[in-house]
């Protein structure tokens, strides 16, 4: 069966900070990969989608910057954190041949103080 | 352009009762389809019922089934027999296209707080 794992689970720091969050998937291979974020009470908002290493589409001009560099690794990145890039951060995975459901890993909480 | 509307904020149901969930959607893809996900205060977003633009009879998983009105454009998620683990925040999500070589992307609405009351 299929996994997908985030860490870490929460992340306080402060502004000017760099930031790395972590997304691996297990089980599956050449999967679909996706970074949302989500504000509290709010919908999800995808920032980035990857179909294959190396390869990486920005749905959102921002900050934040990701990376694939093994098939079933995602990592999103930030060299300088804002106030504003607080929020609950979801990886997904899916199957880019099928109905397209996705999977999503259990979030990151970031906190930028 | 592609858009999803839930437009309601909060719900409540009783126990044992059945509730139904709005989502509208536009799109000028001939080809998509639809999702529902369930959010529980852990934060997780968990699938729970997927309906294709093509498929002739509406999308049933366990107590969740998906009310597909094509040419209103809605798909309503219906859940039977309401429990109190059923209290999240649900949210309607919409793909365009399909098949091998599709990004996948998901569009999502801005969700439905349900609360089951016992």
């Amino acid at each position: 069966s299929q996994t997908i794992h985030q860490w870490p689970a929460t992340l306080v720091q402060p502004v000017g900070s760099p930031l790395s969050l972590e997304c691996t998937v297990e089980g599956t291979s050449n999967p679909n990969l996706y970074w949302y974020r989500q504000a509290a009470g709010r919908g999800l908002q995808l920032l980035f989608y990857s179909v294959g290493i190396g390869q990486i589409s920005s749905e959102v001009p921002q900050n934040l910057s990701a990376s694939r560099p093994q098939d079933r690794q995602f990592i999103l990145s930030s060299k300088k954190l804002l106030l504003s890039d607080s929020g609950f951060y979801l990886c997904a995975w899916s199957r880019g041949s099928t109905s397209g459901e996705q999977y999503f890993g259990p979030g990151t909480r970031l906190t930028v103080t | 352009a592609q858009k999803i509307t839930q437009t309601q904020p909060g719900m409540f149901v009783q126990e044992k009762e059945a509730v139904t969930l709005d989502c509208t959607y536009d799109t000028s893809d001939p080809s998509y389809g639809l999702f529902w996900y369930k959010q529980p205060s852990s934060g997780e977003m968990i699938f729970l019922i997927y309906q294709g633009s093509y498929d002739q009879q509406n999308a049933t998983e366990g107590r969740y089934s998906l009310n597909f009105q094509k040419a209103r454009k809605s798909a309503n998620l219906v859940i039977s027999a309401s429990q109190l683990g059923d209290s999240a925040m649900y949210f309607c999500a919409m793909r365009e296209g399909f098949g091998s070589g599709n990004t996948g992307k998901l569009i999502f609405g801005q969700g439905t707080t349900l609360q089951v009351k016992p």
